[in-house]
């Protein structure tokens, strides 16, 4: 079946550096979502990208889709306590009828 | 708009028992899926209910079924509880396609086997 992974699984970094996750897809997807999950909460869409080299930003998130849509990352520039979560990638499923969800990268941002 | 709801919120049960979840989506959506959430294995697939029809189903035994009522509310049933069934279970709707649409989670049912 169709697996999605994520790298890295966890990541310490001091308030202000940088961060990037990244998501690599068994099979060609039709699109990738981000979604993230604050401790003790549920997780919460962030963006879907559909098309092949898709780049897409919001404040100081970016969102990348690979040219062979089997890979995406997401990056944040000069992290924030408030960034602090897991970040799930997620991707139709085998049977296209599903989403696959990554294994998430936990954040954690030190003051 | 009044987001995904799930109760209860927290369930304590031993094993052999049975529970039962409910979630009611955003009002409009048809599409409700279940996912259960442990550390060790992740956001799994349980299944998805659009318009009161199973259309897709993970990988998880026959103890796990829910259903779908005509106002778009979900259960999720699972009987004879295991150790490992302890997790948080999330259902999500959306309007129409699940491998498509953006999924709106509710707050989750964290359940407890002792």
């Amino acid at each position: 079946g169709q697996q999605v992974m994520q790298i890295p699984q966890y990541q310490h970094v001091q308030e202000g550096e940088d961060f990037t996750t990244y998501c690599n897809s068994s099979t060609t997807l039709s699109n990738i979502q981000w979604y993230k999950q604050r401790p003790g909460g549920h997780p919460v869409f962030l963006i879907q990208l559909v098309k092949s080299g898709e780049v897409k930003k919001q404040k100081r998130l970016t969102f990348q889709f690979g040219e062979a849509k089997k890979n995406s990352s997401l990056h944040i520039t000069a992290t924030q306590t408030t960034d602090v979560g897991t970040y799930f990638c997620a991707g139709p499923g085998g049977s296209a009828r599903q989403l696959t969800f990554g294994s998430g990268t936990q954040l954690t941002v030190l003051p | 708009k009044a987001g995904v709801t799930q109760t209860p919120r927290y369930l304590i049960k031993t094993r052999g028992q049975q529970v039962t979840l409910s979630c009611s989506p955003i009002s409009g959506h048809r599409s409700v899926s279940w996912y259960q959430q442990t550390p060790g294995q992740g956001l799994q697939f349980l299944f998805e209910y659009f318009s009161e029809t199973q259309r897709n189903k993970g990988n998880f035994p026959g103890r796990f079924s829910g259903r779908q009522f005509s106002n778009s509310r979900s259960e999720m049933n699972v009987s004879t509880l295991e150790l490992g069934d302890s997790a948080l279970y999330l259902c999500a709707s959306s309007f129409g396609r699940i491998n498509t649409d953006t999924q709106y989670f509710g707050p989750g049912t964290r359940l407890t086997v002792l």
